[in-house]
């Protein structure tokens, strides 16, 4: 199976700070990694896929890059709405997996 | 609108059986993959099982292999999850998400609680 390692798993910020969360996999995914936000009781949301594809509707201030074993999640200009629980998945095979998580707070 | 919703949750005792469902509106189901995953309380999320756009592929999480059912009912426009000999573990919030060639895991769900206890 396909492990994938996120850090940092807490994150203290400001609003307006630029923030970058790191997934690495333990081996070669190509682009098939997304990335999703959550918010406490809520359903997660789709920000990326393909690894650097913005989804709809998502606001440009969040980016996604790498390929293979490397994948960071970057954020502009921190919002309020923005603190959050971020995950990545892995999609290249089964079983698919979730990276354990980043907790992005208020600083 | 596309939209997800689930429900048949609820307390269970250890070993017993329950059957998620979740209705799906909005688009065609029956040109989708589609997804369970899970989320323990107070943990992070946890893929469960898959299902092709016909019923014809289904792939499962080692965790519940053999215990766990997915399956589908496309002119219903519903998919289902079939949970037998439930352990303590698998108390989570369960959610149905949609698969696509493009934007994949996207829509979820509002999520459905399951309690495994005694």
């Amino acid at each position: 199976d396909i492990q994938l390692t996120q850090s940092p798993s807490f994150l203290s910020a400001s609003v307006g700070d630029r923030i970058t969360i790191t997934c690495r996999a333990s081996q070669g995914i190509s682009t098939y990694l997304a990335w999703f936000q959550q918010n406490l009781g809520k359903a997660p949301k789709l920000l990326i896929y393909a690894a650097s594809t913005l989804q709809s509707g998502v606001p440009s201030r969040f980016s996604g890059s790498g390929s293979a074993t490397e994948f960071t999640l970057t954020i502009n200009s921190l919002q309020p709405d923005d603190f959050a629980t971020y995950y990545c998945l892995q999609l290249k095979s089964y079983p698919y997996t979730f990276g354990q998580g980043t907790k992005l707070e208020i600083k | 609108q596309v939209h997800l919703m689930e429900s048949g949750g609820g307390v269970v005792q250890p070993g017993r059986s329950l059957r998620l469902s979740c209705a799906a509106s909005g688009f065609t189901f029956s040109d989708y993959a589609m997804h369970w995953v899970r989320q323990a309380p107070g943990k992070g999320l946890e893929w469960v099982a898959v299902i092709s756009y016909d019923g014809s592929y289904e792939n499962y999480a080692d965790s519940v292999k053999g215990r766990l059912t997915i399956s589908r009912n496309n002119p219903k426009n519903t998919l289902y999850l079939q949970m037998n000999s439930l352990r303590d573990d698998d108390t989570a919030v369960y959610y149905c998400v949609r698969q696509a060639p493009t934007s994949p895991f996207d829509p979820w769900g509002q999520g459905i609680m399951v309690t495994v206890s005694s």
